[in-house]
């Protein structure tokens, strides 16, 4: 059964406390996403990976970091520093290559809320 | 739900008829368009997508429409079911050397039986 998986699909940070959502796709997709999903607006992108052991700055990327140590997984941490992490995010990947334009399939989301 | 159409623009349609949900793009230049469907505390879920080549796509009970003089996208949605009640939101690239998308906040559709 192929597709994207996010976990958990709740999170609940502390103040001061970093927090790691994770992605994963059984797709064989090169390139992943992470997006980032407030009450009434468009998604916004964080972080994207174009290939595995690569990786780049979104439109919002403070206070966030990745990884993409392996093809099919991208983890997200939520630091300390992002202030305002109260959100729904979405991983998302497509099958990447240069140029172009293609779709991305999205996961399920993880809720992130403070306590 | 999880507050993902808080604040938009609401559709409301009787079951059993066609949904109509519009969508306007901002550079004449975009040459593929996705669209997608939220439902409350999911992910989005890709229902058609189109290329500027073309003027229209169909699918099973969804049909895109491409208006490029006036930058204009719609879904049509045909025979519309409750379980088509969602957000509805369509993507428009906006870096063309890696593909990278702005993604419109949607318009949620209410189907009523």
């Amino acid at each position: 059964d192929g597709g994207i998986t996010q976990s958990p699909k709740y999170l609940f940070r502390k103040e001061g406390q970093n927090v790691t959502l994770s992605c994963e796709q059984n797709l064989n997709h090169d390139a992943m996403y992470w997006y980032r999903q407030d009450p009434g607006q468009g998604l916004r992108l964080i972080y994207y990976s174009q290939i595995v052991n690569d990786f780049q700055k979104g439109d919002i990327a403070e206070g966030y970091s990745v990884s993409r140590e392996k093809k099919e997984s991208f983890p997200l941490t939520v630091t300390s520093a992002q202030k305002n992490p109260t959100a729904f995010y979405l991983c998302a990947s497509s099958i990447g290559g240069p140029g172009g334009q293609e779709t991305q399939y999205f996961g399920p989301g993880t809720r992130l809320l403070v306590l | 739900g999880e507050n993902v159409g808080l604040h938009l623009p609401t559709l409301s349609v009787q079951e059993g008829d066609n949904s109509i949900i519009n969508c306007a793009y901002s550079n004449s230049a975009s040459d593929y368009f996705i669209w997608y469907k939220q439902e409350s505390g999911k992910g989005p879920q890709f229902i058609i997508d189109i290329r500027s080549n073309m003027d229209k796509r169909q699918g099973q009970r969804v049909t895109v429409l491409l208006n490029k003089t006036v930058k204009h996208l719609s879904l049509q949605i045909a025979a519309t079911q409750p379980g088509d009640s969602a957000v509805y939101f369509c993507a428009e690239p906006y870096e063309y050397n890696f593909n990278k998308f702005y993604f419109g906040s949607g318009t949620k559709l209410n189907v009523k039986p």
